[in-house]
């Protein structure tokens, strides 16, 4: 089974300044590595994926993330928000073989004040 | 581009009802799913349907509810007799296979008197 723990449920950062939000997964299995985001009654939207190759992924929006295999992290960054950045985000991993259902981490609730 | 669409958009329904929650997915994509988000919580799985059936389904995905691909294009979730904890925002997504990713639909609220 996969867990997936985001360690900050809100961060509060001030426009043009970078952001990190952390997720860490826990698998007895190999595992694909998703972000997505939810802005305000909104679906999810996916920012970006690490399925294979090079460690850093770029995706969406300026984000990028890295993913740490000894560490079993896939944080995610960007190194100058904007205010319509504002928006809640989910660190995802799934399987790769089966259903490939996605396990969700408990979200992050990212606030950009002006 | 083509996106996964839901109806309706918020459903109020009492408690001890059927409701039906509806989905048409992209076309081609292959599994389909639906995960549910409780008010505050974090998104769940609920169940996977691939080749006309149920690949894998969670725990919370009991007796009560059921889904169909009744004519190739719409993906349906049933709740039989809803509960109050059955009030949560139900997202249907599709994809899976090579690409990995999974495109979801906006949602429906479902709200239980």
């Amino acid at each position: 089974a996969q867990s997936v723990t985001q360690l900050d449920s809100q961060v509060p950062v001030f426009e043009e300044a970078p952001v990190e939000l952390r997720c860490n997964y826990s698998s007895s299995v190999s595992v694909y590595l998703f972000w997505y985001v939810q802005y305000p009654n909104q679906g999810l939207q996916l920012l970006l994926k690490y399925l294979s190759g090079s460690t850093l992924v770029k995706g969406i929006n300026g984000f990028e993330a890295e993913f740490n295999k000894s560490q079993t992290s896939f944080h995610l960054r960007k190194p100058s928000v904007h205010i319509s950045d504002t928006a809640e985000y989910f660190c995802a991993v799934s399987e790769f073989q089966g259903a490939q259902k996605l396990v969700f981490g408990q979200g992050t609730r990212l606030t950009i004040n002006p | 581009e083509p996106e996964v669409t839901q109806t309706p958009s918020h459903q109020v329904t009492q408690m001890g009802q059927e409701v039906i929650l509806r989905c048409v997915p992209i076309s081609n994509h292959l599994y389909f799913y639906w995960y549910r988000q409780i008010l505050g919580q974090k998104v769940e799985f609920l169940v996977s349907f691939y080749n006309n059936e149920i690949s894998e389904k969670s725990e919370i995905f009991d007796d009560q509810f059921s889904v169909e691909r009744p004519d190739g294009s719409n993906f349906t979730l049933k709740i039989r007799s809803t509960k109050l904890e059955d009030s949560a925002m139900y997202f249907c997504a599709g994809g899976g296979g090579s690409t990995y990713e999974q495109y979801f639909g906006p949602g429906t609220r479902l709200t239980v008197t």
